[in-house]
């Protein structure tokens, strides 16, 4: 069992279309992060959410991180096939311990 | 450009044979993670090196292990490979600072056991 739950596990929609995926656990985290990992490379690092409600942008993409730090989302705003990879979510608990949830694989078709 | 190194960048070998990878971390960083990479497990975390001691423990084999030198270089000894252990491993690294533990990822060494 994944103490990081993402959803959905596959998405694939077309270049335009608005998309949320979603990270869930029943632990508390100090902070989380979003990576995104294009295939035979190693991940990069999108951003880190610390406090909870906080929401942060990055361009198109919009992070926000639960009011108890349990879960987050991302949100893409007019997928582009750019943004085609693999999304991983982070979570460090208090005691330094770092986890990675399976991931969601984004599929964008021109 | 993450900053972290690793080497090599494919290695084959037969089962039952020992291989070490390397890694170097950003400037500045003091801690070190190792993950493996397969198409059915996803990212598993193995282990966590901060300043030259292991910090962390996740689902390493025994056959496995790592270390951590004083100029923070870290190397993942893999021995009594099986085929089961083909897969990308990559290491991280972070600074910590502020307790955000943000990892930046190297391009990985990618294994295939025979």
């Amino acid at each position: 069992t994944q103490l990081l739950e993402q959803s959905p596990q596959f998405l694939s929609i077309q270049e335009g279309e608005n998309l949320t995926v979603y990270c869930n656990s029943s632990s508390v985290f100090s902070s989380l992060q979003w990576y995104r990992q294009e295939p035979g490379e190693g991940p990069v690092l999108l951003v880190t959410v610390v406090t909870g409600g906080e929401v942060k942008k990055l361009k198109r993409l919009t992070f926000q991180f639960g009011d108890a730090r349990k879960d987050s989302s991302l949100h893409i705003t007019a997928a582009q096939p750019g943004d085609t990879g693999l999304y991983l979510c982070a979570g460090a608990r208090p005691n330094n311990d770092m986890r990675f949830g399976a991931g969601t694989r984004l599929t964008v078709k021109p | 450009d993450s900053g972290v190194t690793q080497t090599p960048k494919h290695l084959i070998t037969a089962t039952g044979q020992r291989v070490t990878l390397r890694c170097s971390p950003r400037s500045g960083d003091l801690s070190v993670y190792w993950y493996q990479q397969s198409l059915d497990q996803g990212l598993q975390f193995l282990i966590q090196y901060y300043n030259g001691e292991e910090r962390a423990k996740g689902n390493i084999l025994e056959r496995f292990s790592a270390q951590q030198f004083p100029d923070l270089h870290s190397e993942l000894n893999l021995s009594s490979l099986e085929l089961g252990d083909s897969a990308l491993y990559f290491c991280a690294s972070s600074f910590e600072a502020r307790g955000t533990y943000e990892q930046y990822f190297g391009p990985g060494t990618r294994l295939t056991v025979t």
